[in-house]
């Protein structure tokens, strides 16, 4: 298994400009997350899936678009990227809601806005 | 809202116990985890524990909560080098998509 992949790695984007943040995890999890994370802090929840047709907003939603037609892939669309956007961005699964069922997290792509 | 809050930065020699530090604020907070960082990689699952244990081990990490000041703990025994990484203390409340991370502690393991 390759577990939770993200593609690009990195990416240097214009004010303004639009891009999407593949997402792909192959261990059939239900469950979804996107999250980002800014120098020197925690990770803040994004959006995240509890299945194929279901999102809901995290903690900082705005700026942001997911969608999740199929079980494997949970991308994150930024319509008009802003300064306030550069972060590192982490997508994660998990096989159901229960505490003891670990968050898998992708290696991240680092996404910077000038 | 919640918080979760961390030292930035712990420096260790090989072969010490190393002792990373983590107080929340969210008193319903029903498990709390530690996360392993490497360099340019997700984060990974190290341990969890439930609010109501004080203790858990697990071969050479110990977890203590003390649930009364909101502080844990993640103790690292004969820290190694590969053990140099960023540690996030989190907090799961109100749900299961309600965990909210600490900063993260940047462990450097001196040779």
């Amino acid at each position: 298994n390759a577990g939770v992949t993200q593609t690009p790695k990195f990416r240097i984007l214009k004010i303004g400009q639009s891009m999407t943040l593949q997402c792909t995890q192959d261990m059939n999890h239900n469950y979804m997350y996107w999250y980002r994370q800014d120098p020197g802090m925690g990770l803040k929840l994004i959006y995240y899936s509890v299945g194929a047709g279901i999102t809901d907003k995290g903690e900082v939603p705005n700026g942001y678009n997911v969608s999740r037609s199929t079980t494997e892939d949970f991308p994150l669309r930024l319509e008009l990227a802003a300064p306030s956007q550069t972060s590192v961005y982490f997508c994660a699964s998990s096989r159901g809601i229960s505490p003891s069922y670990e968050q898998y997290f992708g290696p991240g792509t680092r996404l910077t806005v000038t | 809202g919640e918080d979760v809050e961390q030292s930035l930065f712990l420096s260790v020699r090989e072969g010490d116990s190393s002792v990373i530090n983590c107080t929340y604020t969210d008193s319903s907070s029903t498990y709390l985890y530690w996360y392993k960082q490497e360099p340019g990689a997700g984060l990974q699952l190290l341990t969890y524990i439930f609010s109501n244990m004080d203790m858990k081990q697990d071969q050479r990490l110990t977890v203590l909560l003390n649930k009364k000041d909101k502080h844990l703990s993640l103790r690292i025994a004969d820290t190694q080098t590969g053990d140099s990484a960023i540690y996030f203390c989190a907090d799961l409340s109100g749900g299961y998509q309600k965990v909210t991370f600490g900063t993260g502690t940047k462990l450097q393991v001196i040779p």
